[in-house]
């Protein structure tokens, strides 16, 4: 595709409630990434994936998050029973690969996720 | 862990005026990235400065690094009301791969 995509680009739930978040990163990146992003902050790191494993989740805040990218393309990022801390933007950024010196990631636009 | 923080946090500036601002980092880098982000949504890359580097243009972006002062600018001339957004440097993390943001600078153009 064009660019990195992200759906939904709005979602709000209740606390408890389970959520997935879905990247479609551009054809032939190899390597993806997550962030999160509060009101007022930069984004900060979640989980990296090359190809379909995740090489470091070291970010994810706790076990009620998980993400996923099953045949290397699509990514899919899950929050079980939400929080309201969980309210931020969410966003999906590829790469053609993971070298961070030479790879630029490009970013999607983003899910802001509101949990109430 | 390592990552820039953006001088100033706000910045207002008319149309055709120079815009400036400033990102410090602690420790050592492999390159320093710049990213605007419009409307707190999706980020767009600006430019990437490698820490042999001490100067890099695109357009009307100019951006800085000064490794002994652990300190980078950047500079958009004649701005524009479209440059609006906030702006964020960029550190590679330890791993070699995840980006690292400062809180970003702010910049408001008016008409």
């Amino acid at each position: 595709g064009a660019g990195v995509s992200q759906t939904p680009s709005n979602k709000v739930t209740e606390k408890g409630k389970y959520v997935e978040l879905r990247c479609d990163p551009i054809s032939g990146h190899t390597a993806l990434y997550w962030y999160r992003q509060s009101l007022g902050q930069g984004p900060e790191f979640l989980i990296y994936f090359q190809g379909t494993g995740a090489a470091d989740d070291s970010g994810l805040p706790n076990d009620r998050f998980f993400a996923v990218r099953p045949e290397g393309s699509v990514s899919t990022l899950k929050i079980q029973r939400t929080e309201r801390g969980d309210s931020a933007v969410y966003l999906c950024a590829s790469s053609l690969g993971a070298s961070g010196s030479t790879d630029t990631q490009y970013f999607g636009p983003g899910t802001r996720l509101t949990v109430l | 862990s390592q990552q820039g923080e953006e001088d100033p946090q706000a910045l207002s500036i008319q149309e055709g005026e120079n815009a400036t601002m400033n990102c410090s980092y602690k420790t050592s880098i492999n390159n320093l990235q710049w990213y605007r982000q419009n409307s707190g949504r999706g980020l767009v890359h600006l430019i990437l400065i490698r820490s042999n580097e001490r100067e890099k243009h695109s357009g009307r972006l100019r951006v800085t690094l000064d490794t002994s002062k652990k300190s980078s600018s950047l500079l958009i001339t004649a701005s524009r009301a479209a440059d609006t957004a906030s702006y964020f440097c960029a550190i590679l993390s330890n791993s070699g791969y995840a980006l690292n943001f400062g809180k970003g600078t702010s910049l408001l153009v008016t008409p």
